[in-house]
């Protein structure tokens, strides 16, 4: 079976435009995290999505990012007017409701 | 609110050594759900098990067992005669319905041959 996609795998970007992530969870899971990870560093929350809930925004670190999940499947992460630290590894994961979740491959951003 | 502490950031052993790798939690809630995730070179997170709070038996699968202690808020994870395709960070999680997935720092495994 499939299991969490994102794309794309690597983006590379001039500093102060915006780039939109994209990932595909498994299909019927209710629950979708995004997380950033920098190199040599631990998962940094971002969003959270439960279901129809209001997603948990508390992560992000500035308005310059936001996301959206669409029919409780497929979700956007953008970033406006990026910057050098943005560069990172942007994770998705998606589980059913508290279960465990599942971990895409990453998309690997750097901003130049 | 929930908290997971890995204090242990970096782990350095030979092969064919035993290794725990410390997590203690903190919740209010009486329901909630710890995991384990070996994290390899390659990147990829991996999610190795999964315990709810009303079940503290130990687990052990293969190589590697997890120790879940309520009376000290712990739930361990030892690797048995560790090989070097071992190495990895391994995080620890948990969850509770009043919050969402809360992950510890992270400690990094290196298996010397």
């Amino acid at each position: 079976g499939a299991g969490v996609s994102q794309s794309p795998s690597n983006k590379v970007t001039e500093k102060g435009k915006d780039v939109e992530l994209r990932c595909d969870p498994i299909s019927g899971h209710t629950a979708l995290y995004w997380y950033r990870q920098s190199l040599g560093q631990g998962l940094e929350f971002l969003i959270y999505f439960q279901g129809n809930s209001a997603p948990d925004k508390s992560g992000l670190p500035s308005d310059r990012f936001s996301a959206e999940r669409t029919g409780g499947s497929v979700s956007t992460l953008t970033i406006q007017r990026t910057q050098q630290e943005d560069s990172a590894v942007y994770l998705c994961a998606s589980s059913f409701q508290g279960y465990e979740q599942y971990f895409g491959p990453g998309t690997r951003l750097t901003v130049t | 609110a929930q908290k997971v502490t890995q204090a242990q950031t970096e782990i350095s052993v030979v092969e064919k050594e035993d290794v725990t790798l410390d997590c203690v939690y903190e919740t209010r809630d009486t329901t909630y759900y710890l995991f384990w995730y070996k994290q390899p070179p390659s990147g990829e997170l991996v999610f190795l098990i999964r315990r709810n709070s009303f079940d503290e038996q130990n687990e052990i699968s293969g190589r590697y067992s997890w120790n879940f202690q309520k009376s000290t808020s712990s739930f361990n994870f030892t690797i048995t005669a560790s090989q070097v395709v071992d190495s990895a960070v391994y995080f620890c999680a948990s969850y509770s319905s009043a919050s969402k997935i809360i992950f510890g720092s992270g400690t990094r495994l290196s298996i010397r041959p």
